[in-house]
């Protein structure tokens, strides 16, 4: 089972169009949940971090977080074609000697058509 | 958020042979981080480095394979060893940053090709 798990894509939506990106997690304690932005042939990053339930909204984004779900998601409202990109769910599992250690999931291709 | 800086950004390299990859921040932070990321495929933690501390290694990482420097609180070196074509990734640096949270920052990279 994987530790960090994304819905599987790629995603495609039409400009000015809500794109919804879903993340699952395995490790009940976890703490910080984090969504990174990722261009082809660029390094991470980040967009939105959250740490308690329920909703954070920054600009277009907002990030949800459910701990009794294990289960974090993205939305992204007025989708444009600069949003296309993969999108990383990261996970913090802090504790022991992996204090800091981030998990990823496998990623989401995201598509914005015009 | 740090300013993060890698060297090389890439390189081509003969099997065999070893490549040193530089870390650079532009300020003082307790925890840096190695990551690889092989081609279209998520990240995954290689180690952890804490100055003044041997890495911590994940599992299926071995500091024979991927020694790790961090003489500093501003840099770390990522030495990847004896490469063969499946050492071929995107090697990664990330800082942990004190805003509250546990958040990283990602450096550029540096995009390895081993032929």
């Amino acid at each position: 089972q994987k530790e960090v798990e994304q819905n599987s894509g790629p995603l495609s939506v039409p400009e000015g169009a809500i794109a919804s990106l879903n993340c699952t997690y395995s490790d009940r304690v976890s703490q910080s949940f984090f969504w990174y932005r990722q261009y082809s042939g660029k390094s991470p990053e980040l967009i939105m971090s959250i740490y308690s339930n329920g909703d954070k909204e920054d600009g277009r984004f907002t990030a949800q977080l459910n701990k009794a779900s294990q289960y974090v998601s993205l939305l992204i409202r007025d989708s444009q074609p600069s949003d296309s990109a993969t999108y990383l769910c990261a996970v913090n599992s802090a504790g022991g000697t992996s204090y800091g250690k981030l998990t990823f999931g496998q990623g989401t291709i995201l598509t914005v058509h015009p | 958020s740090a300013v993060i800086s890698q060297k090389p950004s890439r390189d081509i390299c003969q099997r065999g042979t070893s490549l040193t990859i530089q870390c650079q921040v532009d300020s003082q932070v307790t925890m840096m981080f190695w990551y690889r990321q092989q081609p279209g495929q998520s990240l995954t933690l290689i180690a952890t480095a804490n100055q003044g501390s041997e890495a911590t290694y994940e599992s299926g990482f071995v500091i024979d394979k991927f020694p790790i420097s961090r003489p500093n609180l501003t840099f770390s070196t990522l030495t990847v060893s004896n490469m063969s074509p499946e050492d071929s990734s995107i090697y990664l640096c990330s800082v942990e940053w004190s805003d509250g949270g546990q958040t990283q920052y990602f450096g550029p990279g540096t995009r390895l090709l081993v032929l």
